[in-house]
């Protein structure tokens, strides 16, 4: 059973519009929530993260929002850029924030 | 910036053989995860070590086994290799709880 669940595989963007990319979990003891980006033959890199007691946080053209009650987050790109292009993982820990569950994957594409 | 150095880009073997992925990190940070990516399934923790000789199953755990005899390195063993543990593994360290986890570059194993 997917704890955390990223509906979307993939997503279609122009360049300089707004990016979202959403994720939603199941389990109501998630603490800490993560997103990552991924380029082909690289490892994941770490983006932006959230902890359960806000409900926003910003990092530059990223923002990730958080809504517990619907048990639902989402990640902003303002402006997106053609370099943003690349696989979005969405990933969420409990309260002890080391083993992490990750979503499957949305992929980005966005043209110049 | 962390330093996450997985011994083998690639890495071919064949079935039965014991095979060896080596983790190295250069930040003392506490915790060491092995995840495994497949396509259509995001990434799948397999063990995980909050410190030293210790360790915990993941998810996944079954044909593999870990050792973690100092800090800075984590090794993930596959015991007798099979054809379906064909994938790309994935090592990640993190200082320590509701911290982020960073991520080396990957090895792709293929068991032939």
């Amino acid at each position: 059973d997917q704890q955390v669940k990223q509906n979307s595989p993939s997503l279609s963007v122009q360049e300089g519009r707004i990016s979202i990319l959403n994720c939603d979990y199941t389990n109501s003891m998630f603490d800490y929530f993560l997103w990552y980006k991924k380029y082909p033959a690289e490892g994941p890199t770490f983006l932006i993260s959230i902890s359960s007691i806000k409900d926003k946080n910003e990092d530059g053209r990223f923002t990730v929002f958080l809504n517990k009650s619907a048990k639902h987050l989402s990640l902003h790109i303002v402006p997106s850029q053609p370099g943003d292009s690349a696989v979005y993982f969405c990933a969420a820990s409990d309260q002890a924030g080391t083993a992490l569950i990750f979503g499957k994957g949305t992929t980005l594409s966005v043209s110049s | 910036d962390v330093k996450v150095t997985q011994s083998s880009r690639y890495l071919v073997k064949r079935t039965g053989e014991k095979v060896f992925l080596e983790c190295v990190q250069d930040m003392d940070h506490e915790n060491m995860f092995w995840y495994r990516q497949d396509p259509g399934l995001g990434l799948r923790l397999i063990y995980f070590s909050y410190d030293v000789k210790m360790k915990e199953k993941g998810d996944i755990p079954e044909g593999y086994s870990v050792s973690r005899e100092k800090k800075e390195r984590f090794s993930l063993i596959l015991e007798s290799a099979s054809t379906n543990q064909t994938s790309m593994y994935l090592c990640a360290t993190q200082f320590r709880g509701n911290q982020p986890q960073h991520f080396g570059d990957g090895t792709r194993l293929s068991i032939l």
